[in-house]
């Protein structure tokens, strides 16, 4: 099966910094590839995502870029924020599960703290 | 639009009695829903793959007669954690599918505490 590692676990940054958060995956096959913002005690928010089809893709001040020959893709936070901190989980879809849906595997997280 | 509910959001129950865990979709119908379960500072963990009208897909490790997943309608999973034991005490959070792309919406989580 797919598995997806996922670095560094922690990450502080001094406010306005960028903040970066790196990703690889096993299975060749995998083609989507969300981040996923979660405070403490609340649910996953999609924050951006990716296709293979594309190389990267931009949300203001996010942004994230795919490699799909090294089988790596990239977070990127500029200007980072305090409101920013939280753990990022990045994830690849991993196979079919039946009735045209995808399975996610999930990097271990990572806890970024921004330093007003 | 592509909100997922969950209830109870928080759950403290005595060691061998029953939890049922209800997840809907509210705005959309979810063809899939998978459930997590999180550990405190660990990944989300997918425990298995309900798709409606058919029997749930569970992964290695995850006792099925256990952890009773049942996805009725388009709207509804739940899932029941019988017999629990304080070991079960975890983040339990659902998602749904809903167009069959990939993208994943979640549930806001049911907290369970087993004493």
């Amino acid at each position: 099966g797919e598995n997806v590692e996922q670095h560094p676990s922690t990450l502080s940054v001094q406010e306005g910094d960028s903040a970066v958060i790196k990703c690889t995956y096993s299975d060749s096959a995998s083609n989507y590839f969300p981040w996923y913002k979660q405070e403490l005690g609340k649910r996953p928010q999609l924050i951006i995502d990716i296709r293979s089809n594309v190389g990267e893709k931009k949300d203001q001040r996010i942004a994230v870029t795919l490699n799909k020959t090294a089988k790596h893709f990239s977070l990127h936070i500029t200007e980072t924020q305090p409101e920013d901190s939280a753990v990022y989980f990045c994830a690849a879809s991993s196979g079919y599960s039946g009735a045209g849906s995808y399975q996610l595997t999930f990097g271990k997280g990572t806890k970024l703290s921004v330093i007003p | 639009g592509a909100v997922v509910s969950q209830h109870p959001s928080r759950v403290i129950c005595k060691s061998g009695t029953s939890v049922k865990i209800e997840c809907r979709s509210l705005d959309f119908q979810a063809t899939t829903m998978f459930w997590y379960r999180q550990f405190p500072k660990k990944s989300l963990m997918l425990m298995a793959t309900s798709n409606e009208g058919s029997k749930a897909t569970y992964e290695q490790g995850v006792e099925k007669d256990k952890f009773l997943i049942n996805h009725a309608s388009l709207t509804l999973s739940t899932l029941t954690v019988t017999s629990a034991h304080p070991e079960d005490s975890s983040f339990y959070i659902c998602s749904a599918d809903s167009d069959r792309m990939g993208e994943q919406f979640f549930g806001p989580g049911t907290r369970l505490t087993v004493l």
